[in-house]
Formats: structure tokens, sequence, C-alpha cells
């Protein structure tokens, strides 16, 4: 199975803050990365798909990018909303048994 | 807009066997675009994948290892649905069940309810 590394595994920031989370895989993805949103008893929304596609309905605050390698990627919000406060995770669907990474907790 | 309905029951018993329905709305099981997946959620084991089915001409079934020998989904076309049967079941299998969809390998974009299913005697 791939790893899925996320950093860090939790964050405290101030409504309007710009905040990256970081997700690291075990091997290349080639773009087949995804980000998830989740509040406490919610299932996941999905967030970016292919690394740095908006996913319909998702704001414009929320964007995604991948590094050269294709194991380093990144989900930034350019200015956290109290809405935004929730947990992020990564997960990737490059081969045929996808998996997650451990989730990063976005406190106020 | 495609929409999941779970439904199951929420205890089992140890070495029982766990059995859940997902109804969809809005997509078509035998789709040939769609997949149909089973993920679950513990405090211990995080978001973890479990499997899925889809067809493309014929069924197609993937699992995780971790559940492979104990494990069946079942697409079922005449009611739209697709159910997960987890067999012999121990409290580590204790957990929030979601189903959910997936297309083109770009993420699970539709999502089930969940249902918390606790195993104990």
């Amino acid at each position: 199975d791939i790893q899925m590394t996320q950093s860090p595994s939790s964050l405290s920031a101030s409504v309007g803050d710009r905040i990256t989370i970081t997700c690291r895989a075990s091997q290349t993805l080639n773009s087949y990365l995804n980000w998830y949103q989740q509040k406490p008893g919610k299932a996941p929304k999905l967030l970016i798909y292919l690394a740095s596609s908006l996913q319909s309905g998702v704001p414009s605050r929320f964007s995604g990018s991948g590094s050269g390698s294709g194991t380093d990627f990144t989900l930034t919000i350019s200015s956290l909303q109290p809405d935004d406060f929730a947990t992020y995770y990564c997960q990737q669907s490059y081969t045929t048994l996808p998996t997650f990474g451990g989730g990063t907790k976005v406190e106020i | 807009q495609v929409q999941l309905q779970q439904s199951g029951p929420g205890l089992v018993k140890p070495s029982q066997t766990l059995s859940l329905t997902c109804a969809i709305s809005g997509d078509s099981v035998s789709g040939n675009s769609a997949a149909w997946n089973w993920i679950r959620q513990s405090p211990s084991r995080g978001l973890e994948w479990l499997g899925r089915t889809y067809y493309r001409s014929k069924w197609y079934y993937d699992y995780a290892l971790s559940v492979k020998s104990r494990m069946t989904i079942n697409p079922d076309t005449s009611k739209n649905h697709f159910s997960l049967q987890l067999n012999s079941v121990t409290p580590e299998d204790t957990a929030i069940y979601y189903c959910a969809r997936s297309v083109n390998d770009w993420g699970f974009d539709s999502w089930g309810q969940g249902t918390l299913v606790t195993v104990s005697s």
C-alpha cells in the first residue's frame, strides 16, 4: 500500500489566516491526490481532486498543488473562514487500493 | 445530484456478519463511469478504504488486503443498491462505515450518511 503522511497533525489559526497543509506519499502519484474536509459527525467532503482541480461548489479560497516529484502535495486555504475549522485529509487514488492520510485538525 | 442512503444494524456480535446496504439515487450502480465503495473510520485506524465494485461490461471487485478474506460487496441492479458483508467480525471492526461513489479515480465525490457499527456481545 502507498503510505500517506500529513503534516502538521493539528494547527491553530485565526479567521483570515492563510494556512498550508502538506501531504507526502511513499511513492509517486502522478497527481492522483485528493483532499477532503470533515466536520464532526459528518462524512468527508471532497474539496480538491487530481491535486489541483477544485470540486464543483467549493470556494476558490481552497487550492491544491503538487511538486514535480509527484510525492509532495499541499492544500492551501488563502483566507480562513469560520466554516473552515475542521479536519482535512489527503487521499491517493493512483492505485487500485486507495489510502488516506492521518488528517490535519484546524482549530481556532 | 447523487444521493446515497445507508441502512443496516448498528450492533453486531463478535464472530457474526456485519451487513450494510447503500441505496443509490441520481446514478446507476451499473453505470459505466462510477465505482461504488465502502470506507470505514475509527480512532485507531483513521479513514480506511475497504473495497469497491464497478461495472465495465462485467462486474469488477477490489478489496483492501486487510479485509479481503472476510469481505464481499454485492451490487443489486434491480434495487439500484450495493451491499457490504464483513464476516467473522471482532471488536476491531467497530467503526463508522460509509458508502461512497468515485468517478474516474477523481476522489470520492458522494458519500452516505455513515453508520456507526459496534461489535460487542
